[in-house]
């Protein structure tokens, strides 16, 4: 099975833009979607990507999800970073099997 | 609204069984498939189980294939997941997720405590 790499941490000020980079061991980044999971302390995970690029109803526009199949990977992008995205981030993917695959996670700290 | 409740964690001795349960609300059950997904304390999200909509499709993570048992009742809108032969490093927060491929839903989850 392929493994998702994520980066350990990411910081930035209020109001700059972050990106976190998932890369994909093996196999195409194309050949399953990619989602994107926030979870803050205390909580279970919410979508804030799906199907590589989309946002669901209720997510802001500053968040924003891309693949690069050069690169292998899937981005999570956070523009006008604010206080409350403060938070882990998982990205997540499947193998033909409907087995998901999940990043070890990335923890988005606002300076 | 969709709501996921999960229910049926606690603490069980090394070798112990439980069963946990995922009550859903708010949509069609029977169309969707479900998920469970696992989180050790101050650990990352680990994928656990899948079921089709019609059970024709299982998975489970090599780590629990033997021991857990995922099951669904369409008529009363839930999805269970049978756990024997429990170890210390199954402790964690379980919980149900719906979707394929995508978990769109996910509930608050149940605490799992594996200890002697």
């Amino acid at each position: 099975n392929f493994m998702l790499t994520q980066p350990h941490s990411v910081s930035e000020s209020p109001g700059k833009t972050v990106t976190i980079s998932c890369t994909r061991s093996s196999g195409s980044i194309a050949s399953s979607y990619v989602q994107w999971y926030q979870q803050r302390p205390g909580s279970a995970p919410t979508t804030v990507i799906y199907d590589d690029d989309h946002r669901p109803s209720g997510v802001p526009h500053r968040f924003s999800g891309s693949i690069n199949s050069s690169s292998n990977s899937a981005s999570l992008t956070i523009s006008g970073l604010r206080t409350e995205d403060e938070a882990d981030y998982y990205c997540q993917s499947s193998d033909s099997s409907n087995a998901g695959v999940f990043g070890a996670g990335t923890k988005v700290t606002v300076l | 609204e969709v709501q996921l409740v999960e229910s049926g964690g606690g603490l069980v001795k090394p070798g112990g069984s439980l069963r946990l349960s995922c009550a859903a609300s708010g949509f069609t059950f029977s169309t969707y498939s479900m998920n469970w997904v696992r989180q050790a304390p101050g650990k990352g999200l680990q994928w656990v189980s899948f079921i089709s909509s019609s059970t024709a499709y299982i998975s489970y993570a090599d780590s629990v294939k033997g021991r857990f048992t995922i099951s669904r009742d369409n008529a009363k809108n839930s999805v269970f997941l049978q756990m024997n032969s429990l170890r210390a490093e199954d402790t964690g927060v379980y919980y149900c997720a719906r979707g394929r491929g995508t978990y769109d839903h996910w509930g608050q989850g149940t605490l799992v405590i594996v200890s002697s």
